[in-house]
């Protein structure tokens, strides 16, 4: 079965700390790996898209690395804020179809 | 700019009742996906569509219907509802079939929908 599998399930850390999230997938086949960030009451906005081919790519603080052998993704943050507090969504995509994980619920505080 | 909307952002209803939540995007994106977001569970895909007369079943479609007669509408219907409905549902809307290399997915800020 399909599956997508992120941890921990809930992280909290100071202001101007840095962090990492993990995901892992038993997608097959894998067309391409993104993360989203959701915001409480908000709809999941895309921070990486990354194909089979690439092994990293960032958006600003956010950094996303791919291993497509061992199947699995992690999110860095850098130098966080408090703005960064957010549910983080790791999504596998499988031809045409999108499988979801559980989302990462990080807690930045001052 | 460009955006999509859902409504109602909120919406209390009773069981057996039918319910129709509203999605509207101006992207001019032909794809349009609709899902629902429990806790414990990653979003899951209720239907698609990929234009304008397209529509197509998600993994999670039992009790629920579209229908695209335009490009930028996409609404959800619940036919009877029923307390397992009960969830958080997001409309999201895409240039190209979700599997494409970089293609986005936008979504609406969300419908909080409680069945009683």
């Amino acid at each position: 079965k399909n599956q997508v599998e992120q941890s921990p399930q809930s992280l909290i850390i100071l202001e101007g700390k840095n962090c990492t999230l993990q995901c892992n997938y038993t997608v097959s086949p894998f067309s391409n790996l993104r993360w989203y960030k959701q915001d409480t009451g908000r709809g999941p906005v895309s921070l990486t898209i990354m194909t089979f081919s690439e092994n990293t790519k960032s958006n600003g603080r956010y950094t996303a690395t791919l291993d497509a052998d061992t199947k699995q993704s992690s999110l860095h943050i850098t130098a966080s804020q408090l703005s960064d507090s957010a549910s983080y969504i790791c999504v596998v995509s499988e031809t045409d179809k999108l499988i979801f994980g559980t989302g990462t619920r990080l807690q930045v505080f001052p | 700019d460009a955006e999509i909307t859902q409504s109602p952002r909120h919406k209390i209803t009773e069981t057996g009742r039918q319910v129709t939540l509203a999605c509207h995007q101006t992207w001019n994106h032909n794809n349009m996906f609709w899902y629902r977001q429990d806790l414990g569970h990653g979003l899951r895909l209720i239907h698609y569509s990929y234009g304008v007369q397209d529509t197509n079943k998600g993994e999670v479609s039992d009790g629920y219907s579209v229908s695209r007669s335009n490009t930028e509408d996409l609404p959800l219907t619940l036919e009877s509802a029923a307390s397992s409905q009960t969830s958080v549902y997001f409309c999201a809307s895409s240039e190209s079939a979700s599997g494409g290399d970089q293609e986005t997915q936008y979504f609406g800020p969300g419908t909080r929908l409680l069945v009683l």
